[in-house]
């Protein structure tokens, strides 16, 4: 079965300093999707990123920057130069294209990030 | 674009009392999914719908929780005879095709006296 990890529970920074959010993923099929969501205090939950297996290009917009690696089933999240509104629970998320559809979501149990001045 | 709508945003009941949730999914959005959250945990998923169709239900969703998407346009979350455990964030989703992102809505906050 699948299984997501996000070994980190939470996260305090100074603003302007980056940042790491680690995910760690489990799966039997050799196609899959991750995908990462922020959840401010609003309570939802926001697109961020997606990638597929298939696709192991880094990727940067703006502040922020993922590092998609299969060799180690890993899936980590850069934000640059930390603002107070980055603040927020982060999750990292694995669907199966087996499971027939891209959207049915396994999520890891989230790293709160917390950006002080 | 109004994005996806669920009402109400907090409820309270009491245990042993029947709840229910609507959903308003993002417009040409043909596939509708269910989430359950608990404090301190990631979103759960309980159950989708391609159109007015239920295609697959999590285990975690027991006989007393039912869903429908009548016409394939809103979709409800019936909790019957509602238990402590029960209490979470509801949350609902939609996306366009199959292989799109979710757009979620802010959730319906359930809690069981």
């Amino acid at each position: 079965a699948q299984k997501v990890t996000q070994a980190q529970t939470e996260i305090s920074v100074v603003e302007k300093e980056d940042v790491t959010l680690d995910c760690v993923y489990e799966t039997r099929d050799t196609t899959y999707y991750l995908f990462w969501y922020k959840q401010p205090p609003s309570g939802e939950l926001v697109f961020l990123i997606r990638r597929n297996s298939f696709d192991e290009q880094n990727e940067i917009s703006g502040r922020y920057s993922w590092n998609f690696q299969k060799s180690t089933s890993s899936f980590n999240f850069t934000i640059t130069a930390s603002q107070v509104v980055d603040s927020a629970v982060y999750f990292c998320a694995l669907s199966e294209a087996g499971s027939g559809t891209a959207s049915k979501l396994t999520f890891g149990t989230g790293t709160r990030l917390q950006v002080t001045l | 674009d109004t994005g996806v709508s669920q009402d109400p945003r907090h409820k309270i009941t009491k245990r042993g009392q029947n709840v229910t949730f609507r959903c308003d999914p993002i417009s040409e959005h043909n596939r509708l999914y269910w989430y359950r959250q608990t404090l301190g945990q990631g979103p759960e998923f309980l159950t989708y719908f391609q159109n007015e169709a239920q295609l697959e239900k999590s285990r975690l969703l027991s006989d007393r929780f039912s869903a429908e998407r009548p016409k394939g346009s809103f979709s409800t979350l019936e909790i019957q005879r509602t238990e402590q455990g029960d209490s979470a964030m509801y949350l609902c989703a939609s996306s366009r095709t199959p292989y799109e992102k979710l757009f979620f809505g802010s959730g319906t906050q359930l809690s069981v006296l």
